[in-house]
């Protein structure tokens, strides 16, 4: 039961344009939604993430949408950089809605490719 | 603060040998977490500890898999009569109740385990 689903594998796209990786989720249960990214041979790195009761959070280069009645969210990378080369997670939590100690579900992760 | 560690960084063992890896939190941090991740997959939710207390397993983690928190510091994760499925990187994460999960949590970099 994949209940946070990141259906493309990989995105590549040039430096300086717009990254945008996608994520569904199936449990309405879920009230936060976070992004990470991971390097190779590093444990993953929380990147920016939003509340249910919001429909986008921004923070520098990244935004992070929200659509509840559809049950997905996007990240929104602009301008991409060869260094946002990485593999990307989208992961969701019932902070209130469920039990309340922060267990994230994940996705399969995006390979995002940046460029030059 | 210096970060979530994790000894060893690569493990490889024999089938039916036990194995434990040891996860160092940030010192503040009360929450633990331990997250496996296979290739091709987002991490998943194994146990998680408040403090000392054990508050939640996995279906994933059968009988084989213990995990431990003596004194709410220091965490070991102690898989027993390895399988060529346990292959995988075990993640360690921290963070501190009450924090709310907006601000996620900090990873380690993980323990690679390779069943031969």
């Amino acid at each position: 039961d994949q209940q946070v689903k990141q259906n493309s594998p990989s995105l590549s796209v040039q430096e300086g344009r717009i990254s945008i990786l996608n994520c569904d989720y199936t449990n309405s249960m879920f009230d936060y939604f976070l992004w990470y990214k991971k390097y190779p041979a590093e444990g993953p790195t929380f990147l920016i993430s939003i509340s249910s009761i919001k429909d986008k959070n921004e923070d520098g280069r990244f935004t992070v949408f929200l659509n509840k009645s559809a049950k997905h969210l996007s990240l929104h990378i602009v301008p991409s950089q060869p260094g946002d080369s990485a593999v990307y997670f989208c992961a969701a939590s019932a902070e209130y809605g469920g039990t309340s100690y922060g267990k994230l579900t994940f996705g399969q992760g995006t390979i995002l490719t940046v460029h030059p | 603060d210096t970060g979530v560690s994790q000894d060893p960084r690569h493990k490889i063992t024999k089938r039916g040998q036990n194995v434990t890896f040891r996860c160092d939190p940030i010192s503040e941090h009360n929450r633990l977490y331990w997250y496996r991740q296979t290739l091709g997959q987002g991490p998943e939710f194994l146990t998680y500890f408040q403090n000392e207390a054990q508050l939640e397993k996995s279906r994933l983690l059968s009988d084989r898999f213990s995990a431990e928190r003596p004194k709410g510091s220091f965490s070991t994760l102690e898989i027993q009569r390895t399988e060529q499925g346990d292959s995988a990187m075990y993640l360690c994460a921290s963070s501190l109740a009450g924090r709310g999960a907006s601000y996620g949590y900090t990873f380690g970099s993980g323990t690679r385990l390779t069943v031969v």
